[in-house]
Formats: C-alpha cells, structure tokens, sequence
C-alpha cells in the first residue's frame, strides 16, 4: 500500500521560517514533489526531490532522504499569502501515479 | 502558455443527470489527469491518460467516463452520480515521466 504522513497544521508569524514534514511509505518511489494550495484554488507545484539532498527555490526549499523516506519543505521569510495548504506527493513505480499526503495548512500570523 | 482550463467552473446537478466535465491544455503535455478532492483532503487520483491512452484508472465507479479526444482534451462524463460524489474535480497535465503537474482550476460539482 502506500501512505504518507504530514502534520496537519502548522503556525507561524510572519518573517519566521517553518518546516513542514513528510514521511512516506510507497511500493516504488520516484521522487517527492511539494504543492502548495489557496483555500479555493488549485494546487500549484513548488519543488521536486529526486535524489537525497536540498533544493533550494527562492524562499522555498525542499529536502529528500530516501533511507529514511522522509521530505520536508523549508519556508523562510514567511509572508502572510504564504497561509495555504501545502501537499507532498510521490509519484510511486507505476507509470504516472500520484500519491498526495494528507496536506499541511499553514496559518500565518501577523 | 502555462494553462489548463476547466468547464464549467460550478455545476449542479441530479442524480439521473449525464453531464460531462472538460479540460484543455496547449502546453504540449502528453499525460493528462484527473483527480477528485473533497473539502480540506487531498487530490484523489481517478484516471490518467499517457499519449492519449488510459493508462490508470483507480477504481472509479464506472458512473464516471473518461475520455481523451486528442492530445489537448479530456473530459470526463458523468451519469448517474450520487450526492456522496460531490467535490472538486480536478484536471492536471504534465509531460510524461516528468515530476511536475498543472493544475486546473476545477470544476465545483454539487449532486443533489
């Protein structure tokens, strides 16, 4: 089967950095992607991991560790438009099939 | 062009309605999806389509119709629904085997 695990809920001011975390457990793995989502919109893709490391997006960055099948998405300098749903997601061995976790909301406070 | 489009944008309808759903990309994309997501719960994969070929269908009741006309559209047709049904529906693209998805913007469908 496949699961994947994300806080439900995280809360920050604004200017801080937050951490959002990601465990999976996938019949096959072929990299970690982060969406982030406004109440009412559409996902929107952010950043991608498929090997272990840090990539590093603007404001954004995401880290993967596939021995520990364990991503997280870094925010820094957080900004109010930043309050959304944010969403791993996996994309497991057969062929395009997409797995999103549970989704993280974010509140940023003033 | 970096858009997928999605009509209606709201859509009401009874149970022993047919009504169809529609999706288009001019980005080139080769892998169109479609996904389902109820309030504050994730996107729920329902189909994909690779190089205009169902490639997965994730046991969906088959009161939901796929169909992929050319490379550029997908629609999705419905029939017979129940009020349980009721979500967003979701149409994505992406080229093949790549990581990256775009998103159109949904359509709100309402069964009563």
């Amino acid at each position: 089967g496949q699961s994947l695990e994300q806080p439900s809920e995280v809360t920050a001011v604004e200017g801080a950095i937050v951490q959002i975390n990601c465990t999976y457990q996938t019949s096959g793995f072929y990299g970690l992607s982060w969406y982030q989502q406004h109440d009412g919109g559409a996902p929107t893709f952010l950043s991608y991991n498929g090997l272990d490391g840090l990539e590093e997006t603007g404001r954004f960055s995401s880290f993967l560790s596939r021995s520990d099948s364990y991503g997280y998405l870094l925010l820094q300098e957080l900004q109010m438009k930043d309050s959304a749903s944010y969403f791993c997601a996996v994309r497991d061995g057969y062929g395009q099939n997409f797995v999103f976790g549970p989704g993280t909301r974010l509140s940023v406070l003033p | 062009d970096t858009e997928v489009t999605q009509t209606p944008k709201h859509l009401v309808m009874g149970m022993t309605n047919k009504k169809s759903l529609k999706c288009e990309q001019h980005m080139g994309h080769r892998a169109m999806y479609w996904y389902k997501q109820k309030a504050k719960k994730p996107p729920e994969l329902m189909f994909v389509y690779s190089y205009e070929k169902l490639s997965i269908n994730e046991s969906v009741p088959s009161r939901f119709s796929p169909e992929c006309p050319n490379s550029s559209l997908l629609n999705l047709h419905l029939h017979a629904l129940q009020p349980e049904d009721s979500a967003l529906y979701l149409c994505a693209s992406s080229q093949v085997q790549r990581r990256e998805q775009y998103f159109g913007p949904g359509t709100r469908l309402t069964v009563t």
